[in-house]
């Protein structure tokens, strides 16, 4: 099946420091990427996503490139805010039929004022 | 639209005991899972369901139980609880395909002295 590391466990950066987060996969048949954002007691929640066939995708503060060569995609926020705050969670979905993704284990991403 | 429903938000259970962990969704989506989230170890999957009659193993399965009479409906049983699945159990749905929008429910906090 399906394996996705994610790195790092902990990000702490400064307001308005870039933050960049990466995950691997293992499954070269999987075409379909999302990222969540978990907010403290809050359900995860999509921020965006990528599909194999987009190398990568901006949505304003926040964007996701991939390598379907190395098997590996990231998230990357520019400008972070405290309100960025957050555990995110990488996930890839798609390969040998399978329509439930496969999640990596989280980042704790903590922004200081 | 109520989107991902779940019952009960937190429960506290002794070792020994059943319950079942109630999830609703009112999109006509096809495809619904459970997954537990425990710190450091992300979303892990416990049980799936790509339709009405059909369910299937996810990761960790042990000591649960779920069935799919409706397409609306995917409960989650707990046998015979045990202090290992003192967990957050988050239930989710998707539309169809694999690469559409997961969407969770507000999960449940269970405890098992």
């Amino acid at each position: 099946g399906e394996n996705v590391e994610q790195h790092p466990s902990t990000l702490s950066v400064q307001e308005g420091d870039s933050a960049v987060i990466k995950c691997t996969y293992s499954d070269s048949a999987s075409n379909y990427f999302p990222w969540y954002k978990q907010e403290l007691g809050k359900r995860p929640q999509l921020i965006i996503d990528i599909r194999s066939n987009v190398g990568e995708k901006k949505d304003q503060r926040i964007a996701v490139t991939l390598n379907k060569t190395a098997k590996h995609f990231s998230l990357h926020i520019t400008e972070t805010q405290p309100e960025d705050s957050a555990v995110y969670f990488c996930a890839a979905k798609g390969g040998g039929g399978s329509y439930i993704p496969t999640f990596g284990r989280g980042t704790s991403l903590i922004v200081h004022p | 639209n109520a989107g991902v429903t779940q019952t009960p938000k937190f429960q506290v259970l002794k070792t020994g005991q059943s319950m079942t962990l109630q999830c609703a969704q009112d999109m006509n989506h096809e495809y619904m899972s459970w997954y537990r989230q425990d710190p450091g170890m992300g979303l892990r999957l416990i049980h799936y369901s790509v339709g009405a009659g059909i369910t299937d193993q996810g990761e960790v399965p042990n000591g649960y139980n779920v069935s799919r009479s409706t397409t609306e409906d995917f409960p989650l049983r707990l046998l015979s609880a045990a202090p290992s699945q003192t967990s957050v159990y988050f239930c989710a749905s998707t539309r169809t395909r694999a690469t559409d929008t997961q969407y969770f429910g507000p999960g449940t906090r269970l405890t098992v002295l």
